[in-house]
C-alpha cells in the first residue's frame, strides 16, 4: 500500500477553519484518498474520502491536488469535539479493500 | 451507515487463557477487518474476516494465535489464544460498508492479561 505522510501534531482554536495536510506522492491511479479520526477511547469515525475530485460532507471538505500527491482535509470551523487523531489512508481497490493506518495528526483544539 | 456492537468493552484476563470477542453489524458489510491498537499508537490490521472461510492475516499474525470466524456477513469473531501480557490491547473490528463504501469501526475491546 501507498505510503502517506502527516504532521504529528497541530493545534487549531475554536471556530476556526483547520487544515490538515496529508502527502502521498506514491499513489496510483486506482487509490481512494479516505480520512477518518479517532476521538479518546472510541473506535476510528469516517470522516470523508474522495477519488480525483474535490469532496464534501456535512463533517468536512476534502482538497485533493491535481496530481493527487497531496490533499488536505478541512474542518471549517473548529469545535472541541472535533480534538481527535486524524488519519489519511490510501486504499486501493487492489489490497483487498483493507485500511492501512499510519500515525496520523494529533488536533488540539483550544477554547 | 452501519453500526457495529463489540464485545466485551474490556476484560481482565490470566495469561495462558483465551479470550474471544464478538461483532455485529446491524446491516450488511461486504467485508470485515480486526485490527489491534495498543495505547497511544496507530491501528494495526491482524486479518481480514472472510466469510464462510479461512480469514486472510497480516504478516505478524497467524491464525493460532488469533483465530478468526464469520459464519454470516454480519458476525465476525476473534479469539486471542494463550494470552500473555504482550497481547494487551485494544482490539477493534471494521466493516465496509457495502453502499457507502466507508469503514465503520465498533468502539474496542480493551484487553488486560495479567
Amino acid at each position: 500500500d501507498a505510503k502517506t505522510t502527516q504532521p504529528n501534531s497541530m493545534e487549531s482554536n475554536e471556530e476556526e477553519p483547520v487544515h490538515l495536510p496529508c502527502n502521498h506522492s506514491t499513489i496510483s491511479g486506482t487509490d481512494y484518498i479516505h480520512w477518518y479520526r479517532q476521538l479518546p477511547s472510541q473506535g476510528p469515525e469516517y470522516v470523508i474520502h474522495g477519488l480525483t475530485s474535490n469532496v464534501n460532507n456535512r463533517m468536512a471538505s476534502l482538497a485533493i491536488a491535481e496530481d493527487r500527491k497531496s490533499s488536505t482535509l478541512i474542518l471549517h470551523r473548529a469545535t472541541l469535539r472535533d480534538a481527535a487523531v486524524y488519519y489519511c489512508i490510501l486504499r486501493r481497490e487492489t489490497s483487498g479493500s483493507r485500511l492501512t493506518f499510519g500515525e496520523g495528526t494529533q488536533l488540539t483544539v483550544n477554547p | 451507515s452501519a453500526v457495529i456492537s463489540q464485545k466485551p468493552s474490556r476484560d481482565i484476563c490470566q495469561r495462558g487463557t483465551s479470550l474471544t470477542i464478538q461483532c455485529q453489524v446491524d446491516s450488511q458489510v461486504t467485508m470485515m477487518f480486526w485490527y489491534r491498537q495498543q495505547p497511544g499508537q496507530s491501528l494495526t490490521l491482524i486479518a481480514t474476516a472472510n466469510q464462510g472461510s479461512e480469514a486472510t492475516y497480516e504478516s505478524g499474525f497467524v491464525i493460532d494465535k488469533f483465530p478468526i470466524s464469520r459464519p454470516n456477513l454480519t458476525f465476525s469473531t476473534l479469539t486471542v489464544s494463550n494470552m500473555s501480557p504482550e497481547d494487551s490491547s485494544i482490539y477493534l473490528c471494521s466493516g465496509k460498508d457495502g453502499i457507502t463504501h466507508g469503514y465503520t469501526f465498533g468502539s474496542g475491546t480493551r484487553l488486560t492479561v495479567v
